[in-house]
């Protein structure tokens, strides 16, 4: 099964507010987790990046925070524009080491309303 | 140049016919990568070459035959698929393995 997974599938929110995108993972020995966004037609984009070390990290309008005691990944976007309507992926380097084996969760789509 | 560039876009193929898909970087990053994503799902991973090397090979069957002739370039070639391999695959580079990873638009395949 799935070693990486999200809450929801789709998420709608209201234009300038702030969107929360939860992801669940299961091996304790992961130690680096990426968000991408993926607009229809494309491939994914990188958002923004963290590992084991650390509990949180920022980037422009967005906020990724990991909580390793519950195997837990979440993606905060403030003030969500229109432009950020797209399916979003958090991803796992799955196993220890530098593996290169990047696996995905089911995604969720977040819709913006105007 | 930060772009990973795929090739074709868009493939239609029959079940007898032999194609390649290509995958191009001038980052220098040193790891290239395979994904196969269905419709309204996670994308999969099918190959990883780690400094021209295949270092991970995702059980994925033999009709689906990656090449790397050099750091820039990765290719897949493609040989009696079938219809349920329809998807759109995307190449991905990284400085290194477990880096964050740059992902091309994908080719769109259609077996018929």
């Amino acid at each position: 099964g799935e070693s990486v997974g999200l809450h929801l599938p789709t998420l709608s929110v209201q234009e300038g507010d702030n969107s929360i995108i939860n992801c669940a993972y299961s091996n304790s020995a992961s130690d680096y987790f990426i968000w991408y966004k993926q607009e229809s037609g494309k491939g994914p984009q990188f958002i923004i990046d963290i590992r084991s070390n650390m509990d949180k990290r920022q980037g422009q309008r967005v906020t990724v925070l990991l909580n390793k005691t519950v195997k837990h990944l979440s993606l905060q976007i403030a003030a969500t524009q229109p432009g950020d309507s797209a399916v979003y992926f958090c991803a796992e380097n799955h196993g220890s080491g530098n593996t290169g084996k990047l696996i995905f969760g089911q995604g969720t789509t977040l819709q913006v309303k105007p | 140049d930060t772009e990973v560039t795929q090739t074709p876009k868009h493939l239609v193929m029959g079940m007898t016919n032999k194609k390649s898909l290509k995958c191009e970087q001038h980052m220098g990053h040193r790891a290239m990568y395979w994904y196969k994503q269905k419709a309204k799902k996670p994308p999969e991973l099918m190959f990883v070459y780690s400094y021209e090397k295949l270092s991970i090979n995702e059980s994925v069957p033999s009709r689906f035959s990656p090449e790397c002739p050099n750091s820039s370039l990765l290719n897949l070639h493609l040989h009696a698929l079938q219809p349920e391999d329809s998807a759109l695959y995307l190449c991905a580079s990284s400085q290194d393995p477990a880096e964050k990873l740059f992902f091309g638009s994908g080719t769109q395949l259609s077996v018929l």
